[in-house]
């Protein structure tokens, strides 16, 4: 089976930058999404990692740790419509279906 | 159209009735899957539709649970004699190469169910 662990809230200030982590344990590793999901709406795509290293694409990055079962998104210049839900999921060998964590809630304040 | 689309977006319904989800996928993508978004919960998965294979329904919550894939593109979840429990925001997704390690998923809206 897969477990996946996201912190469930974090605040941060706009203008700042912020890290939401998230760590996994599987029998078998082919990938890591992270996805942005606002409140009442669908989940949107935000990145892939299947190496380990950092992806970056404009204000958001992404990295993974495939040793560690570890990757973290990091939001930079936070904005006030960067206030959403961020989901992690899993996608194992043999397995076309990703497993997503709880989401972590972020709130961006003034 | 551009997206997934689902309908309806909306619905309440008495415990005990019958209720059916649509899903429009998007043109092109082979690939289908349902979800289930309870308050507070990750994405459940509930089942997989790839081309003409039969399904992946190891996410089923319980036989009360149903899903057909016409002709390879809409496709209808159907929950027989509703209970409180399953109530939630039920997603589908589709993409178009699930075989590829790069694969993403793009998600409809939902659709918001209730059972009163």
């Amino acid at each position: 089976g897969q477990n996946i662990d996201q912190p469930t809230e974090m605040t941060a200030t706009e203008g700042a930058i912020v890290q939401i982590n998230c760590t996994y344990q599987t029998s078998g590793f082919n990938g890591l999404f992270w996805y942005q999901q606002h409140a009442g709406e669908a989940p949107t795509f935000l990145s892939y990692n299947v190496l380990d290293g950092l992806e970056e694409k404009g204000r958001f990055s992404s990295f993974l740790s495939r040793s560690k079962g570890y990757s973290y998104l990091l939001l930079k210049e936070l904005q006030m419509k960067d206030s959403a839900s961020y989901l992690c999921a899993v996608r194992t060998g043999g397995s076309y279906i990703p497993t997503f964590g709880r989401g972590t809630s972020l709130i961006v304040h003034p | 159209g551009a997206g997934v689309s689902q309908s309806p977006s909306n619905k309440v319904t008495e415990k005990g009735k019958d209720v059916e989800l649509r899903c429009d996928p998007i043109s092109g993508h082979t690939a289908l899957y349902w979800y289930r978004q309870s308050l507070g919960q990750g994405l459940e998965f509930l089942i997989y539709f790839q081309g003409n294979s039969a399904p992946d329904k190891s996410g089923l919550p319980s036989d009360r649970f149903s899903a057909e894939r016409t002709g390879g593109s809409v496709s209808t979840l159907t929950i027989q004699r509703t209970q409180q429990e399953d109530s939630a925001v039920y997603l589908c997704a589709s993409s178009r190469s699930p075989d590829s390690s790069t694969d993403t998923q793009y998600f409809g809206p939902g659709t918001r169910l209730t059972v009163l």
